[in-house]
Protein backbone atom coordinates (compact mmCIF):
# COMPACT_ATOMS: atom_id res chain seq x y z
CA UNK A 1 0.00 0.00 0.00
CA UNK A 2 0.87 3.49 -0.65
CA UNK A 3 -1.06 5.51 0.89
CA UNK A 4 -2.95 6.24 -2.30
CA UNK A 5 -6.05 4.51 -3.07
CA UNK A 6 -8.52 4.51 -6.10
CA UNK A 7 -11.94 3.53 -7.10
CA UNK A 8 -12.97 2.12 -8.82
CA UNK A 9 -10.45 -0.66 -9.65
CA UNK A 10 -12.29 -2.09 -12.89
CA UNK A 11 -14.64 0.42 -14.73
CA UNK A 12 -16.81 -0.73 -18.06
CA UNK A 13 -18.58 2.47 -19.70
CA UNK A 14 -20.22 3.14 -22.49
CA UNK A 15 -20.20 6.15 -24.91
CA UNK A 16 -22.90 7.99 -24.07
CA UNK A 17 -22.23 7.22 -20.05
CA UNK A 18 -20.93 9.99 -17.21
CA UNK A 19 -18.89 8.12 -14.53
CA UNK A 20 -16.25 9.19 -12.08
CA UNK A 21 -13.47 8.22 -10.92
CA UNK A 22 -12.04 9.09 -7.16
CA UNK A 23 -8.77 9.08 -5.39
CA UNK A 24 -7.79 9.56 -2.27
CA UNK A 25 -3.97 10.09 -0.81
CA UNK A 26 -3.41 9.58 2.83
CA UNK A 27 0.22 10.96 2.85
CA UNK A 28 -0.03 14.59 3.61
CA UNK A 29 1.06 15.65 0.34
CA UNK A 30 0.06 19.12 -1.08
CA UNK A 31 0.09 17.84 -4.93
CA UNK A 32 -2.02 15.50 -7.04
CA UNK A 33 -1.73 14.10 -10.50
CA UNK A 34 -4.03 11.93 -13.12
CA UNK A 35 -1.91 10.14 -15.68
CA UNK A 36 -3.01 7.63 -18.49
CA UNK A 37 -1.71 4.46 -19.47
CA UNK A 38 -1.87 3.04 -22.95
CA UNK A 39 -0.14 -0.19 -23.86
CA UNK A 40 3.20 0.82 -25.82
CA UNK A 41 3.23 3.81 -24.73
CA UNK A 42 4.70 6.06 -21.72
CA UNK A 43 2.39 7.55 -18.50
CA UNK A 44 1.26 10.45 -19.96
CA UNK A 45 0.21 13.13 -17.86
CA UNK A 46 -3.33 14.60 -17.89
CA UNK A 47 -3.06 16.83 -14.89
CA UNK A 48 -1.77 18.36 -11.92
CA UNK A 49 -3.33 20.07 -8.98
CA UNK A 50 -1.44 21.88 -6.04
CA UNK A 51 -3.60 22.61 -2.98
CA UNK A 52 -6.39 21.93 -5.34
CA UNK A 53 -5.64 24.61 -7.72
CA UNK A 54 -4.91 23.35 -11.27
CA UNK A 55 -1.85 24.25 -12.48
CA UNK A 56 -0.91 21.50 -15.38
CA UNK A 57 -3.59 20.68 -17.65
CA UNK A 58 -1.89 18.73 -20.25
CA UNK A 59 -4.05 19.55 -23.93
CA UNK A 60 -6.57 16.55 -22.31
CA UNK A 61 -10.01 16.89 -24.59
CA UNK A 62 -12.80 18.15 -22.58
CA UNK A 63 -14.67 14.58 -22.25
CA UNK A 64 -12.27 14.60 -18.93
CA UNK A 65 -13.11 16.72 -16.34
CA UNK A 66 -10.85 16.74 -13.21
CA UNK A 67 -11.95 17.98 -9.68
CA UNK A 68 -10.00 18.55 -6.44
CA UNK A 69 -12.03 19.62 -3.56
CA UNK A 70 -9.26 19.52 -1.13
CA UNK A 71 -5.74 18.50 -1.04
CA UNK A 72 -6.71 14.68 -0.34
CA UNK A 73 -8.98 14.03 -3.32
CA UNK A 74 -8.86 14.13 -6.37
CA UNK A 75 -11.85 12.84 -9.06
CA UNK A 76 -11.53 12.67 -12.90
CA UNK A 77 -15.54 12.83 -14.52
CA UNK A 78 -15.83 11.19 -17.54
CA UNK A 79 -18.80 11.82 -20.17
CA UNK A 80 -19.46 10.82 -23.79
CA UNK A 81 -15.94 8.83 -23.81
CA UNK A 82 -14.61 7.24 -27.42
CA UNK A 83 -12.72 3.40 -27.51
CA UNK A 84 -9.45 4.77 -27.24
CA UNK A 85 -9.91 6.54 -24.31
CA UNK A 86 -10.11 2.81 -22.77
CA UNK A 87 -6.79 2.30 -20.78
CA UNK A 88 -5.12 2.28 -16.98
CA UNK A 89 -6.21 5.88 -15.12
CA UNK A 90 -3.59 6.15 -12.58
CA UNK A 91 -3.42 8.85 -9.58
CA UNK A 92 -0.75 9.71 -7.80
CA UNK A 93 0.73 12.33 -5.31
CA UNK A 94 4.07 14.11 -4.17
CA UNK A 95 5.24 16.81 -1.45
CA UNK A 96 5.04 18.91 -3.81
CA UNK A 97 3.89 20.24 -7.73
CA UNK A 98 6.15 18.29 -10.38
CA UNK A 99 8.48 16.70 -8.02
CA UNK A 100 9.34 13.39 -9.37
CA UNK A 101 9.30 11.05 -6.40
CA UNK A 102 5.69 10.45 -6.86
CA UNK A 103 3.33 7.81 -5.13
CA UNK A 104 0.98 6.22 -7.32
CA UNK A 105 -2.87 4.26 -6.29
CA UNK A 106 -3.82 0.82 -7.79
CA UNK A 107 -4.94 2.35 -10.89
CA UNK A 108 -8.22 2.21 -12.44
CA UNK A 109 -8.30 -0.07 -15.73
CA UNK A 110 -11.20 1.52 -18.07
CA UNK A 111 -12.89 0.14 -20.91
CA UNK A 112 -15.28 2.12 -23.22
CA UNK A 113 -17.36 0.53 -25.32
CA UNK B 1 13.01 11.79 -30.86
CA UNK B 2 11.51 10.30 -28.53
CA UNK B 3 12.31 12.60 -24.55
CA UNK B 4 13.30 9.67 -22.68
CA UNK B 5 14.13 6.35 -24.66
CA UNK B 6 14.41 3.20 -23.28
CA UNK B 7 14.50 -0.18 -25.26
CA UNK B 8 11.48 -2.33 -24.31
CA UNK B 9 13.00 -5.82 -24.00
CA UNK B 10 12.45 -8.15 -22.68
CA UNK B 11 15.65 -8.05 -21.51
CA UNK B 12 16.24 -11.88 -20.30
CA UNK B 13 18.75 -12.67 -17.35
CA UNK B 14 19.39 -15.81 -15.45
CA UNK B 15 19.02 -15.65 -11.40
CA UNK B 16 21.82 -14.27 -10.00
CA UNK B 17 23.31 -12.86 -12.90
CA UNK B 18 23.52 -8.62 -13.07
CA UNK B 19 20.39 -7.32 -15.30
CA UNK B 20 21.86 -3.99 -16.14
CA UNK B 21 18.96 -1.82 -17.86
CA UNK B 22 19.71 1.46 -19.77
CA UNK B 23 17.53 4.93 -20.58
CA UNK B 24 18.62 8.09 -22.69
CA UNK B 25 17.13 11.34 -22.63
CA UNK B 26 16.78 14.55 -24.63
CA UNK B 27 16.57 17.65 -22.65
CA UNK B 28 19.49 18.99 -21.60
CA UNK B 29 19.27 20.97 -18.64
CA UNK B 30 17.16 17.74 -17.05
CA UNK B 31 18.55 17.59 -13.58
CA UNK B 32 16.89 14.70 -11.48
CA UNK B 33 16.32 11.11 -12.43
CA UNK B 34 14.12 8.62 -11.06
CA UNK B 35 13.45 4.45 -11.70
CA UNK B 36 9.96 2.95 -11.10
CA UNK B 37 9.26 -0.57 -11.15
CA UNK B 38 5.91 -1.84 -12.26
CA UNK B 39 5.10 -5.37 -11.34
CA UNK B 40 2.62 -6.32 -14.14
CA UNK B 41 -1.21 -5.53 -13.02
CA UNK B 42 0.06 -2.98 -10.71
CA UNK B 43 1.08 0.73 -10.39
CA UNK B 44 4.39 2.11 -10.93
CA UNK B 45 6.51 1.95 -7.71
CA UNK B 46 9.72 4.62 -7.14
CA UNK B 47 12.71 2.38 -6.40
CA UNK B 48 15.83 4.79 -6.81
CA UNK B 49 16.24 8.63 -7.47
CA UNK B 50 19.49 10.30 -8.76
CA UNK B 51 20.46 13.75 -9.10
CA UNK B 52 24.24 14.14 -9.65
CA UNK B 53 27.00 12.25 -12.16
CA UNK B 54 28.10 9.12 -10.72
CA UNK B 55 27.15 5.78 -8.94
CA UNK B 56 24.31 5.64 -5.65
CA UNK B 57 23.69 2.06 -4.46
CA UNK B 58 20.55 0.89 -2.59
CA UNK B 59 21.01 -2.44 -1.52
CA UNK B 60 21.20 -4.88 -4.96
CA UNK B 61 20.21 -1.64 -6.73
CA UNK B 62 22.64 0.84 -8.50
CA UNK B 63 21.58 4.00 -10.52
CA UNK B 64 24.33 5.26 -12.82
CA UNK B 65 23.70 9.00 -14.39
CA UNK B 66 26.21 10.50 -17.05
CA UNK B 67 24.64 14.01 -17.63
CA UNK B 68 27.20 14.23 -20.56
CA UNK B 69 26.14 11.60 -22.30
CA UNK B 70 22.56 11.98 -21.04
CA UNK B 71 22.39 8.62 -19.78
CA UNK B 72 21.39 6.75 -17.20
CA UNK B 73 21.23 3.24 -15.98
CA UNK B 74 20.06 1.02 -13.56
CA UNK B 75 21.92 -2.37 -12.04
CA UNK B 76 20.33 -5.08 -10.53
CA UNK B 77 23.16 -7.31 -9.05
CA UNK B 78 21.90 -11.15 -7.92
CA UNK B 79 18.60 -10.73 -10.12
CA UNK B 80 15.95 -12.33 -8.85
CA UNK B 81 12.80 -14.01 -10.50
CA UNK B 82 10.77 -11.07 -7.79
CA UNK B 83 12.65 -8.70 -9.65
CA UNK B 84 10.93 -9.45 -12.82
CA UNK B 85 8.98 -6.37 -13.89
CA UNK B 86 8.64 -3.88 -16.46
CA UNK B 87 11.41 -0.86 -15.33
CA UNK B 88 10.48 2.69 -16.08
CA UNK B 89 12.89 5.54 -16.50
CA UNK B 90 11.47 8.72 -15.61
CA UNK B 91 13.35 12.09 -16.09
CA UNK B 92 12.55 15.64 -14.55
CA UNK B 93 13.59 19.14 -14.11
CA UNK B 94 14.51 19.89 -17.79
CA UNK B 95 13.04 23.05 -19.99
CA UNK B 96 9.26 21.79 -18.92
CA UNK B 97 9.75 21.14 -15.39
CA UNK B 98 7.09 17.74 -16.06
CA UNK B 99 8.26 14.18 -14.95
CA UNK B 100 8.49 12.45 -18.57
CA UNK B 101 8.65 9.07 -18.79
CA UNK B 102 9.83 6.28 -20.71
CA UNK B 103 7.85 3.10 -21.91
CA UNK B 104 10.12 0.88 -19.87
CA UNK B 105 11.81 -2.04 -20.82
CA UNK B 106 10.23 -5.39 -19.27
CA UNK B 107 12.80 -7.65 -17.33
CA UNK B 108 12.51 -11.49 -17.35
CA UNK B 109 14.80 -13.72 -14.80
CA UNK B 110 14.66 -17.13 -15.49
CA UNK B 111 15.00 -19.15 -12.49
Amino acid sequence: ETGVTQTPRHLVMGMTNKKSLKCEQHLGHNAMYWYKQSAKKPLELMFVYSLEERVENNSVPSRFSPECPNSSHLFLHLHTLQPEDSALYLCASSQTPNLGEQYFGPGTRLTVT
Amino acid sequence: QKEVEQNSGPLSVPEGAIASLNCTYSDRVSQSFFWYRQYSGKSPELIMSIYSNGDKEDGRFTAQLNKASQYVSLLIRDSQPSDSATYLCAVSGGATNKLIFGTGTLLAVQP
